[in-house]
């Protein structure tokens, strides 16, 4: 059964500086996708970003990119520029071949002004 | 498109009575998901639909629990008999696919006295 792991509960960052988010996780499988989503505080959960295991290249997304290590089935999320708006839960996520999302415990992340 | 949307917002019940929650999802997706999610953890996977069709259901999905989404469109999550242990939030997604991203709704908040 797939896992996704991140073992950092909370974050700090500075604004304007450079946070990174840790996740792992285990499958099996070589074709699936995974997604970094923000959960804002009694808000809903939108995407941050996505990759395709098939691609070696990591994604970017404005200031967010990720380090996509799939030998070492590692997905880090990197927040440049850190902004008070970016303050929120973050949630690794592994895609299923059926579309399922697998969580992780998720990363509280505080950004100080 | 108006996203996901969720009924009710918020719902508190006695114990042994049964709730229904509504969403409907973007119009043009096809993939409909249920995630229940505690406070401070990430969302679990329940149920997902493709049309009209449910083909997954997780085992934390317990025979009082029943999901439909009659003619694709909006589905509805019934709990029977609910219990204390049902309190979380439920949060209905949707997606075109599985290599496409989830958009959620903004949840039904379940509280069980």
């Amino acid at each position: 059964a797939q896992t996704v792991t991140q073992s950092q509960p909370e974050m700090s960052v500075q604004e304007a500086e450079t946070v990174t988010l840790s996740c792992t996780y285990d499958t099996s499988e070589s074709d699936y996708y995974l997604f970094w989503y923000k959960q804002p505080p009694s808000r809903q959960m939108i995407l941050v970003i996505r990759q395709e295991a098939y691609k070696q290249q990591n994604a970017t997304e404005n200031r967010f990119s990720v380090n996509f290590q799939k030998a070492a089935k590692s997905f880090s999320l990197k927040i440049s520029d850190s902004q008070l708006g970016d303050a929120a839960m973050y949630f690794c996520a592994y895609s299923t071949n059926t579309g399922k999302l697998i969580f992780g415990q998720g990363t509280t992340l505080q950004v100080k002004p | 498109d108006t996203g996901v949307s969720q009924d009710p917002r918020h719902k508190i019940t006695k114990r042994g009575q049964n709730v229904t929650f509504r969403c409907d999802p973007i119009s043009e997706h096809n993939r409909l998901y249920w995630y229940r999610q505690t406070l401070g953890q990430g969302p679990e996977f329940l149920t997902y639909f493709q049309n009209e069709a449910q083909l997954e259901k997780s085992r934390l999905l317990s025979d009082r629990f029943s999901a439909e989404r009659p003619k694709g469109s909006f589905s509805t999550l019934e709990i029977q008999r609910t219990e204390q242990g049902d309190s979380a939030m439920y949060l209905c997604a949707s997606s075109r696919g599985r290599e496409w991203e989830q958009f959620f709704g903004p949840g039904t908040r379940l509280t069980v006295l």
